[in-house]
């Protein structure tokens, strides 16, 4: 049982350049999410989603995209990476509304 | 609009109890409680369900108060391995975002 994968789980992108962090789950789980977290600080909800096909903005939706064209995977693209998105990213997964989320073992990226 | 979560940070001798509360101001369908260790990513420990129903978790436990919309994370003669940030998640009534709380950094002193 693999759970959430992330990759790549380190990454360094110069201003201006994009990339996708990409998220799986094999557990068929309809919810996930991305969030990001920045030293000592708490976890902020970037995107969800709550099935194939179904998408939504979270508090920090500003310059990323997501989509989920199959149950499994969750992408999540940064359009133009800016100094303020270095961070650690997480994906995680949940089966329904009130079930609790796995956690992917993140992304921990440095935009210079 | 993220519940707030009090104490911010605490710090503990081995044995001691520990209480770390999880405020919102809107209606909450439940709440989850998370650990978090230095460098990994956070580990789900309870759900707590509407109606005050405590799910338990080694000697860690945890009570929801639908009136007030908080709910309480109890940590039991508490171990080094508890050591950690702790963060309360939850789902708006009328949305579907999973949000987390502000989180409390403890620290278990042997």
């Amino acid at each position: 049982n693999a759970g959430v994968t992330q990759t790549p789980k380190f990454q360094v992108l110069k201003t201006g350049q994009s990339m996708t962090l990409q998220c799986a789950q094999d557990m068929n789980h309809e919810y996930m999410s991305w969030y990001r977290q920045d030293p000592g600080m708490g976890l902020r909800l970037i995107h969800y989603s709550v099935g194939a096909g179904i998408t939504d903005q979270g508090e920090v939706p500003n310059g990323y995209n997501v989509s989920r064209s199959t149950t499994e995977d969750f992408p999540l693209r940064l359009l133009s990476a800016a100094p303020s998105q270095t961070s650690v990213y997480f994906c995680a997964s949940a089966e329904g509304a009130n079930y609790g989320y796995t956690f992917g073992s993140g992304t921990r990226l440095t935009v210079v | 609009q993220q519940p707030v979560q009090s104490p911010q940070a605490v710090i503990l001798r081995e044995g001691e109890d520990a209480v770390i509360n999880c405020s919102s101001s809107k209606a909450l369908y439940s709440v989850h409680w998370y650990r978090q260790k230095h460098g990994e990513a956070p580990v789900f420990l309870m759900i707590l369900l509407k109606g005050g129903e405590q799910k338990g978790h080694d000697k860690i436990s945890a009570s929801f108060n639908e009136k007030k919309q908080q709910s309480s994370l109890y940590l039991t003669a508490s171990q080094l391995s508890y050591s950690g940030t702790y963060f309360c998640g939850t789902i708006y009534r009328g949305t579907y975002k999973y949000i987390f709380g502000t989180g409390t950094r403890l620290k278990v002193l042997a």
